[in-house]
């Protein structure tokens, strides 16, 4: 059974650095894309971008460039995204998911549980 | 951007059926794709390319697509079918995935 199991909820300040984790077993960790996925307060879902983790390479957003980063460590099935200077803005649910590919056509077909981050003075 | 867009809001009473659409330029040439997003949970994909649904969901479940809309349809509805609901697409022209705004489907 595939399984995305994410880290717990984080209270940050404005300026801290964040890293949070996505750990995928059930699979060939290193042979599937992973997506991250945001969602604010009450609002929809918003694609942040991907990472490949047999080569780490990441493609994001262009509403997510440059704000996130996206990494990983084969050696323990596990994704990272994270922030070197948080805003409020950035309070939100945060999903990692596994990322299918057939025909063209990509969607996630497995979901981590979601970590809320919450960044307030 | 290639834009999805949904009604935000459809209501229904129980054993009727719901009907939630997703808009797109030439969706019709798109791979379309749905998730349901109950209250405190994770996304579940719910029906895959249009129209496949996923070993687990519900036949209650079906997804359609004709020009330029793309449905998801909710027979016999129960109370447990509220949640909210997101189709998406890959936009191989900006190689983006993109999620509609989400219809939040109200069981009466």
């Amino acid at each position: 059974e595939v399984q995305m199991v994410q880290s717990g909820a984080e209270v940050k300040k404005p300026g801290e650095s964040l890293r949070i984790s996505c750990k995928g077993s059930g699979y060939n960790f290193a042979n599937w894309w992973i997506g991250w996925v945001r969602q604010m307060p009450g609002k929809g879902l918003e694609w942040m971008g991907l990472i490949y983790p047999g080569d780490s390479d990441a493609r994001y957003s262009p509403s997510f460039q440059g704000h996130v980063a996206f990494s990983v460590d084969t050696s323990i099935n596990t994704a990272y995204l994270q922030w070197s200077s948080l805003k409020a803005s950035d309070t939100a649910m945060y999903f990692c998911a596994r990322l299918y590919y057939y025909d063209s056509s990509k969607m996630f077909d497995s979901w981590g549980q979601g970590t809320l981050v919450t960044v307030s003075s | 951007s290639y834009v999805l867009t949904q009604p935000p809001s459809v209501s229904v009473a129980p054993g009727k059926t719901a009907t939630i659409t997703c808009g797109g330029y030439n969706i019709g040439t798109e791979r379309v794709h749905w998730y349901q997003q109950k209250p405190g949970q994770a996304p579940v994909l719910v029906i895959s390319y249009d129209r496949d649904r996923p070993s687990g969901i519900s036949e209650r479940i079906a997804g359609s697509k004709s020009g330029n809309t793309a449905t998801l349809t909710v027979s016999r509805v129960e109370a447990g079918d509220e949640a909210d609901y997101y189709c998406q697409v890959w936009d191989s022209g900006s190689d983006q995935l993109v999620f509609g705004g989400g219809t939040k489907l109200t069981v009466l």
